[in-house]
Order: C-alpha cells, then sequence, then structure tokens
C-alpha cells in the first residue's frame, strides 16, 4: 500500500532564507509520480512541483526544487528565498497510477515565514 | 476560465439533514476527483470521474454518499442523513496533463460542511 509521511508538523523559516520540507514515502509500485501542494489560509490546493519516479534529475520550478533520493524513499520540498506569502500549509502526495486516480497526501507541514 | 469552482463555501445543517454541493471544473478538463480534509490531516481520496462515468470510489464513500456528473461537466456530491463525523472541507479538483506527462490537479476553494 502507499504511504506519505510528513514528520514535521510546523516549521520556522526567516525570511529570504532556504527552508526543506521533509516528506518520506513508501510503494512498492516501480512506477510512481510525487507532487507537493502548497494550502494557504483561503483554503485552495496549489500545486507547486512533480517528480516522476524516472525521472533522473529533480525537478525545479522556480524558487521551489525537489530534492528526490529514490534509494532513501525522500522527495523533499525546498523553498530558497522564503517570502512572507509562503506561509502556509505544504503537502507531500504520491500517485502510483499514471492518471493519479487515487493521489494520497501526507498530513502536511505547516510553514510560518518570519519576518 | 478562472478555475475550479465550488459552491456552496460554507454550509452548517442539522444531523439528519441532507446536503449537496456542487462543482464546476475547468472547462477543457476530462477529469474530476472529490476529495475531503479534515482538520489537520491531508485531503482523502472520495471519487473519480472521466467524463459522466464514475470510474472509482473510495472505500470512505458510504452508502450515504452519492456523486454525480450528468453532462461530464459539473459535478454534484450529495450527503444524505449527515453525521457529525461528516464535518469536514471537501475538495473538488480537476486535472490535465503537464509538458512533463504528469496528470497535475487543480482544486477549487472546497466547501466546508459543519453538522451540528
Amino acid at each position: 500500500a502507499q504511504k506519505i509521511t510528513q514528520t514535521q508538523p510546523g516549521m520556522f523559516v526567516q525570511e529570504k532564507e532556504a527552508v526543506t520540507l521533509d516528506c518520506t514515502y513508501d510503494t512498492s509500485d516501480p512506477s510512481y509520480g510525487l507532487f507537493w501542494y502548497k494550502q494557504p489560509s483561503s483554503g485552495e490546493m496549489i500545486f507547486l512541483i512533480y517528480q516522476g519516479s524516472y525521472d533522473q534529475q529533480n525537478a525545479t520550478e522556480g524558487r521551489y526544487s525537489l530534492n528526490f533520493q529514490k534509494a532513501r524513499k525522500s522527495a523533499n520540498l525546498v523553498i530558497s528565498a522564503s517570502q512572507l506569502g509562503d506561509s502556509a500549509m505544504y503537502f507531500c502526495a504520491m500517485s502510483v497510477d499514471y492518471n493519479n486516480n487515487d493521489m494520497r497526501f501526507g498530513a502536511g507541514t505547516r510553514l510560518t515565514v518570519k519576518p | 476560465d478562472t478555475g475550479v469552482s465550488q459552491d456552496p463555501r460554507h454550509k452548517i445543517t442539522k444531523r439528519g439533514q441532507n446536503v449537496t454541493f456542487r462543482c464546476d471544473p475547468i472547462s477543457e478538463h476530462n477529469r474530476l476527483y472529490w476529495y475531503r480534509q479534515t482538520l489537520g490531516q491531508g485531503p482523502e481520496f472520495l471519487t473519480y470521474f472521466q467524463n459522466e462515468a464514475q470510474l472509482e470510489k473510495s472505500r470512505l464513500l458510504s452508502d450515504r454518499f452519492s456523486a454525480e456528473r450528468p453532462k461530464g461537466s459539473f459535478s454534484t456530491l450529495e450527503i444524505q442523513r449527515t453525521e457529525q463525523g461528516d464535518s469536514a472541507m471537501y475538495l473538488c479538483a480537476s486535472s490535465s496533463k503537464t509538458d512533463s506527462g504528469a496528470n497535475v490537479l487543480t482544486f477549487g476553494a472546497g466547501s466546508r460542511l459543519t453538522v451540528l
């Protein structure tokens, strides 16, 4: 069965610094996708970044990068140059179905950016 | 297109009443999903449509829950005989493929249900 674990309920970071949010996963399927979503207080889930299990390079999207360590089954999100607007809940998610019919989410990490 | 729309945003109801939520996906997306999110947790998958066909349902979706997507456009999620344990945020999402081939879900702002 698939499982996503986020062990950090809350994280603090100083504005303009980098922060790493941890995510580990468990699956026996060799083909899977890993996603990170941001959920601000308004409630809407915002897609940030995607990593496929066969992708050779770590995914990057602007200030977001995904530190994918396949052997360790980890997919940590790195946010560089944190901004006050980055304060939100962050969810790691995984799907082993190519069509993402059953995407599983972790419990989330609440990030607070301090001025 | 303004994204995925959900209505109502908030619903307070008494135990035993029926409630219905509506979701309007992004028009060119043929896949539509319903998730439930309780406080402090990540979203949990409920059900999935491709066009008008409901292709998958979670075990979380008891017989009091029914979802439809009659014309392959908007979808409704009805909860009959609501219970206090149904109190949650109900999220709708629709999906498209990115250039990398990933099937990325675009979520609506959710419908928050409170059952008294």
